[in-house]
């Protein structure tokens, strides 16, 4: 029920093509869906995040798409640079009672030049 | 720039030791987190509060408890480390509910 699966585990994209890193939930409580960049030997931080009244929200090269009816959301990076190559988490949580984040596994995403 | 100091970035203790791991925030959050993170598993929230002395245990609270005397620090306790607990732990603060965490660097445990 809280589960929040992420694919792939691992990604490598070429400079300049677009990376795609998809999250599926069964929780259809949840109303906050961030995502979180980390690099080695540092925490993760926030990247962006979306509410489920859109379905789209962009920041710069970074966009979510949510799909309510189908419990997914995903996460694009265009123009793909060297400088993204980290470990992006999917996250999920909702208003009610304690704010227990559910996040997800992870994707080791790799830019090569 | 807002901070999640985490006092320790490497530890090594032995079987059966008490370990102390503090978190400090200046951000005057009111919510903060403790998460270990192994590969594979993600980040597995292990105690969490959202006042001072308050405390909620988490999804894998066993062997670990919480101590939060004031506002801007949260500790975590092993109270008898154990080789399944060598671990990245990550301490985490947030300032509304369902708002974004600002994470500290990590402390990574090893328990020999």
């Amino acid at each position: 029920q809280q589960q929040v699966k992420q694919s792939p585990q691992s990604l490598i994209v070429q400079k300049g093509g677009i990376s795609i890193i998809n999250c599926a939930y069964e929780n259809t409580a949840f109303d906050y869906f961030p995502w979180y960049q980390q690099f080695p030997g540092k925490g993760p931080a926030l990247l962006i995040a979306i509410r489920p009244d859109v379905s789209e929200k962009k920041e710069g090269r970074f966009t979510i798409s949510f799909n309510k009816s189908a419990k997914q959301f995903s996460l694009h990076i265009m123009d793909s640079q060297p400088g993204d190559s980290a470990t992006y988490f999917c996250a999920a949580s909702y208003s009610g009672g304690y704010q227990k984040v559910t996040f997800g596994t992870g994707t080791k995403l790799q830019v090569i030049p | 720039d807002v901070k999640v100091t985490q006092s320790s970035r490497y530890l090594v203790k032995r079987t059966g030791e008490k370990v102390f791991l503090e978190c400090v925030q200046d951000m005057d959050h009111e919510n903060m987190f403790w998460y270990r993170q192994d590969p594979g598993l993600g980040l597995r929230l292990i105690y969490f509060s959202y006042d001072v002395k308050m405390k909620e245990k988490g999804d894998i609270p066993e062997g670990y408890s919480v101590s939060r005397e004031k506002k801007e620090r949260f500790s975590l306790i092993l109270e008898s480390a154990s080789t399944n607990q060598t671990s990245m732990y990550l301490c985490a603060s947030s300032f509304l509910k369902n708002y974004g965490y600002t994470f500290g660097s990590g402390t990574r445990l090893t328990v020999v």
